[in-house]
């Protein structure tokens, strides 16, 4: 079984469109994020979910709206894509709160979005 | 705001050479550090934690952190072809804050 399994591997889309990437951990973590990187390989965070509760919120457009329906599942909704939203998107757990414990993050495989 | 800084590269060593990684940190406070391997199209994996002053050597890799100068280094010895990758230093906050990634290629 795949620890951190993101959906889809691949999303293909015209600007303006709105698009999802569901996240799932089986490793019974409770925190769990969203990083993108860019094509220079510059991994951001932009959000992270404590079991069910946001405790990170970067500076990112209102576009992007994540959503924790339990603590082993965070999706991402982007709307109104734009070209710079073109990037793979990472969703990777923890266990602890905020990573101050261990450090060591799990991440999926990634969700390459290219945006047309 | 944490910044972690690393030169992008690439670092080019030949196969069985050591390759010396580096990064430093903006945040004087910091406690966590990592080093995170990313194969091409792969997602990164974990390969070395380090949270004290010194070095920490498990197999071919050797960290080292040196709080005072707020740097971290990465060691590979014997550098294998498998070795190519992008290495990503972070270091923890309320997330892994991560530096840019410097790219290795081991030539054989």
């Amino acid at each position: 079984d795949t620890a951190v399994s993101q959906t889809p591997k691949y999303l293909v889309t015209q600007m303006g469109n709105d698009k999802s990437i569901k996240c799932e951990q089986n490793l019974g973590h409770d925190t769990m994020y969203w990083y993108k990187q860019d094509s220079k390989k510059f991994l951001k965070i932009m959000f992270s979910y404590n079991n069910k509760e946001l405790i990170i919120n970067e500076t990112v457009p209102n576009r992007f709206s994540p959503k924790s329906p339990d603590k082993a599942h965070l999706n991402l909704h982007i709307n109104s894509l734009e070209l710079g939203d073109s990037a793979v998107y990472f969703c990777a757990s923890s266990q602890g709160r905020g990573t101050s414990n261990t450090g060591e993050l799990f991440f999926g495989e990634g969700s390459r979005l290219t945006v047309l | 705001q944490k910044e972690v800084e690393q030169n992008s590269g690439p670092l080019s060593v030949p196969e069985g050479a050591i390759a010396s990684l580096n990064c430093t940190y903006s945040d004087r406070g910091s406690q966590s550090f990592f080093w995170y391997r990313q194969y091409s199209g792969k997602s990164p994996e974990l390969i070395m934690s380090i949270y004290s002053n010194g070095d920490k050597e498990d197999g071919r890799f050797t960290a080292q952190l040196n709080k005072a100068s707020q740097y971290v280094s990465l060691l590979i010895r014997d550098s294998q072809p498998s070795d190519s990758a992008t290495y990503l230093c972070a270091l923890s906050g309320t997330a892994l804050i991560f530096g840019k990634g410097t790219t290795l290629s081991v030539s054989s």
